[in-house]
């Protein structure tokens, strides 16, 4: 199993301009989830999805949108990159998210995504 | 006050003390909980999930004070491979995360 995979690895955008990060997962999860990580700051959650088909805002979901067509994939859109949008961003999948058991995230290697 | 509060640290410590990091959370309707191990620019990996009891892996111990709302991971014989930031992960309909604690442990 190759578990939860990301591309690409980096990136480097100009401002403005558009790009789509894709994550897949083979572990069969239901949930998957989209973070970004900032120097000296936690993980936020920026989308994430239930199921195939669905979608839900995070914390920080403003100048991203995501999809969820196919249960094992999860693609995070920035329309138009802006520097505020630089950061390091994970992909995670659990196979539930609620409080019982069975769910713990597993995280992908990352992406990192400079905005010139 | 945000929902997971951790000491950043760093922690630095000789090879095979014993060191315990904190973490308090303030829903206390909060039902899961993890320690993930964070290495520098890479993801985060799930080290342990804590239970109501208390649990062991090997040197590492995890232990949840649901009274006083916090979890709490022991690490006894720091190795140098223990390095890392440790994250602290509660659930509570969705997942928060602390922003980690930074361990340097030195030969």
């Amino acid at each position: 199993n190759a578990g939860v995979t990301q591309t690409p690895k980096f990136r480097v955008l100009k401002t403005g301009q558009s790009m789509t990060l894709l994550c897949a997962q083979d572990m069969n999860h239901e949930y998957m989830y989209w973070y970004r990580q900032d120097p000296g700051m936690g993980l936020r959650l920026i989308h994430y999805s239930v199921g195939e088909g669905t979608t839900a805002k995070g914390e920080v979901p403003d100048g991203y949108n995501v999809s969820r067509l196919k249960k094992q994939n999860f693609l995070l859109g920035l329309e138009s990159a802006a520097p505020s949008q630089t950061s390091v961003y994970f992909c995670a999948s659990s196979f539930f998210g609620g409080g019982g058991g069975h769910n713990e995230q597993f995280f992908g290697p990352g992406t990192r995504l400079t905005v010139l | 006050r945000k929902e997971v509060e951790q000491d950043p640290g760093p922690f630095n410590v000789p090879e095979g003390a014993t060191v315990a990091f904190n973490c308090t959370y303030s829903n206390s309707a909060s039902q899961s909980f993890f320690w993930y191990r964070q290495d520098c620019r890479k993801e985060p990996k799930l080290l342990m999930s804590v239970y109501s009891s208390g649990n062991e892996d090997g040197r590492f111990t995890a232990q949840l004070n649901r009274a006083s709302q916090y979890i709490s991971l022991l690490i006894r014989d720091s190795k140098l491979s223990d390095s890392a930031t440790y994250l602290c992960v509660v659930n509570f309909n969705k997942f928060y995360f602390g922003s980690g604690t930074k361990l340097n442990v030195k030969p």
